[in-house]
């Protein structure tokens, strides 16, 4: 069975900050796909990165890094310079189908401080 | 370019009562999914379509049923609504995920009483 968690139900970073969010994963399927969401408070998902489990480098989409750590079955976004628009909830969730379907986390409520 | 449609946006059923949400797709997209959000446990998938005609159950079937009779359209049904089915619901769907990811709707706030 797959399993995605993230253990930080809250996040806080003041305004242009760094921020990482963690994501672990269990699967025992060799092939596996990592995404990130983004879910503000109007409710809509919205997709913010994929990681491919053979792909070698790091995904990157603008201030949006995935910090994927295959060994350790790690998946941490790492938002850079962060903006108050980034305030939101955060979904880490992987596919081990080939699009058969989506495991999600509990998410990660990040809150940007000015 | 309208992507994933989920009618209604909300509803208020009673229990006993019956209902069906619609998910309609523009993007010629194989795979849609349903799933149901609640408070604390993120999204769960209830049941899914790798195609017209198909569908599969997912991690919370029960008291669920769907349809895929047409590629751009995935139906979910309660057939007789109880309070534990109050949720927010998410349809997607999905042509390649590992380049497109899954496109969501915007939701249907579902209050069953």
């Amino acid at each position: 069975a797959q399993k995605i968690t993230q253990t930080q139900p809250g996040m806080f970073v003041q305004e242009k900050e760094a921020v990482t969010l963690d994501c672990t994963y269990d699967t025992s399927d060799p092939s596996y796909g990592l995404f990130w969401y983004k879910q503000p408070s109007s409710g809509e998902m919205i997709f913010l990165i994929y990681q491919g489990s053979y792909d070698q480098q790091n995904a990157t989409e603008g201030r949006y890094s995935l910090n994927f750590q295959k060994a350790r079955k790690s998946a941490n976004l790492v938002i850079s310079a962060s903006q108050l628009g980034d305030s939101a909830m955060y979904f880490c969730a992987m596919d081990t189908g080939g699009g058969n379907k989506l495991t999600f986390g509990t998410g990660t409520q990040l809150k940007v401080e000015l | 370019n309208a992507g994933v449609t989920q009618t209604p946006k909300f509803r208020v059923l009673k229990t006993g009562q019956s209902m069906t949400l619609l998910c309609a797709q523009d993007m010629n997209h194989e795979y849609m999914y349903w799933y149901r959000q609640d408070p604390g446990m993120g999204l769960r998938l209830i049941h899914y379509s790798v195609g017209e005609g198909t569908t599969a159950k997912g991690e919370v079937p029960d008291g669920y049923n769907v349809s895929r009779l047409k590629k751009q359209n995935f139906l979910l049904g309660l057939e007789s609504a109880a309070p534990s089915q109050t949720s927010v619901y998410f349809c997607a769907s999905t042509r390649q995920p590992d380049i497109y990811g899954y496109t969501f709707g915007s939701g249907t706030r579902l209050t069953v009483v």
